[in-house]
């Protein structure tokens, strides 16, 4: 049982590339989350899916978009990177039990040249 | 979501209790209050959760007040393992769609020798 996975690890992009990010739960959780972290503050939601087939946007979606591909895998694309978008990406995911809890992946380290 | 107050920084002695405050004054009546921690930029962890009564974990104790406008986690040995920066967090419990947790802040604990 490895929880939530994240790849790559770490990322150095050119202003403009575009790269999608990974994420992986074996724990059959049906909501799943994309939040950033930028250095010395908390994390901020990016996109969340609640379900399988179902995206919605969080506190800070621009730029970017996501893709639930099933309910394992919830990916997160940059089109084109600017140096603003360079973070640390964090993946988590909940399952239905009530009051929730959330299982977090090690995170991908970005930068944006 | 209400929103949550805590201090910037804590120190705390090696193998002495842990005492992070947290006030919640706005919080709703169907709202938990939630505390994760985060190591060094790894993934948040959950430490553990409460609604009105007072919790107990293999990591950590929570004190609500009887009004539920503030709580305390208590580590009650902190070792040096468990320097992170602390996060209080309330949410709804019957947020079914997402249920999504909304960082601030949090508490930078540093455990000292």
């Amino acid at each position: 049982n490895a929880g939530v996975t994240q790849t790559p690890k770490f990322q150095v992009l050119k202003t403009g590339q575009s790269m999608t990010l990974q994420c992986a739960q074996d724990m059959n959780h049906n909501s799943m989350y994309w939040y950033r972290q930028d250095p010395g503050m908390g994390l901020r939601l990016i996109y969340y899916s609640a379900s399988e087939g179902t995206t919605d946007k969080g506190e800070v979606p621009n730029g970017y978009n996501v893709s639930r591909l099933n309910k394992r895998e919830f990916s997160l694309r940059l089109e084109s990177a600017a140096p603003s978008q360079t973070s640390v990406y964090f993946c988590a995911s909940t399952g239905l039990a009530v009051p929730k809890r959330e299982f977090f992946g090690p995170g991908t380290r970005l930068t944006v040249l | 979501d209400a929103k949550t107050t805590q201090p910037t920084s804590m120190d705390c002695a090696e193998g002495r209790a842990a005492n992070l405050p947290c006030n919640h004054s706005t919080i709703s009546g169907n709202e938990y209050v939630y505390w994760y921690r985060q190591i060094h930029s790894q993934g948040p962890q959950y430490i553990i959760h409460g609604l009105k009564n007072n919790e107990t974990n293999e990591m950590a104790s929570l004190i609500i007040t009887e009004d539920r406008k503030s709580s305390t986690l208590i580590l009650p040995h902190a070792t040096l393992r468990d320097t992170a920066v602390y996060y209080c967090i309330v949410r709804d419990s019957f947020y079914n769609q997402g249920g999504k947790l909304i960082f601030g802040q949090g508490t930078e604990l540093s455990v000292k020798p």
